[in-house]
């Protein structure tokens, strides 16, 4: 398995609220992606980075941002919470972009994310 | 959009049968992925296929691509019950982003 942890991997919490999932990889791989995956849409691309300090929007960014400071690290942080971010969140990395040449995209376990 | 979609959103056979998932796109497509699931785990990569290649195969799966019909097919042989899992094809074209399908469960009864 790809050395991918997520944390937390449960969390709860309330509207308003801000909350950061971490992504820590020891595959030193370039690119890192924060996913979420509800019923009904499959996984949809929140944004992403290509190198440290490198990172750039997804499909839906609205009420995210993220930070790379450190290769293996990649931050989600919501900043004021939304009954509408609820959701499973997933880490991915890949050696090159998107993993085009060899399919080889590595997910993290998930972070499941209830906001009440 | 070029999101695929898994046909048919679910799936049960027993043990030892074929399972066969299809995935339909809508533009043109540098390559098509499959993943796996299993239940409150992270995607699991199975196999990649280019625009440029009809049939691949890895163990037990069988996948073949039409680009004329802008679709996919992948085959699992003689089913296990740890095929039990949901499954998604994903589609890259150019320098898009690699857009998943909804996803499609499979269920192999012992």
């Amino acid at each position: 398995d790809a050395g991918i942890t997520q944390s937390p991997r449960h969390k709860v919490t309330e509207t308003g609220t801000p909350v950061t999932l971490r992504c820590h990889q020891t595959e030193n791989h370039r690119y890192m992606y924060w996913y979420r995956q509800d019923p009904g849409h499959g996984l949809r691309l929140i944004h992403y980075s290509y190198g440290v300090k490198d990172t750039d929007k997804g499909e839906v960014s609205d009420g995210y941002s993220v930070s790379r400071s450190k290769t293996e690290d990649f931050l989600l942080t919501l900043e004021s919470a939304t009954s509408s971010q609820t959701s499973v969140y997933f880490c991915a990395i890949s050696e090159s972009w998107l993993a085009a040449n060899t399919g080889e995209l590595f997910f993290g376990e998930g972070s499941r994310l209830t906001v009440l | 959009s070029q999101q695929g979609e898994e046909d048919p959103q679910a799936l049960s056979i027993q043990e030892g049968e074929n399972a066969t998932m299809n995935c339909s796109y809508k533009t043109s497509i540098n390559n098509l992925q499959w993943y796996r699931q299993n239940s409150g785990r992270g995607l699991v990569h199975l196999i990649l296929i280019r625009s440029n290649e009809r049939e691949k195969h890895s163990g037990r799966l069988r996948v073949t691509l039409d680009t004329s019909k802008k679709s996919s097919s992948l085959l699992i042989t003689a089913s296990r019950a740890a095929d039990t899992a949901s499954y998604f094809c994903a589609t890259q074209g150019g320098s898009e982003k690699l857009v998943f399908g909804k996803g499609m469960k499979l269920t192999v009864n012992p």
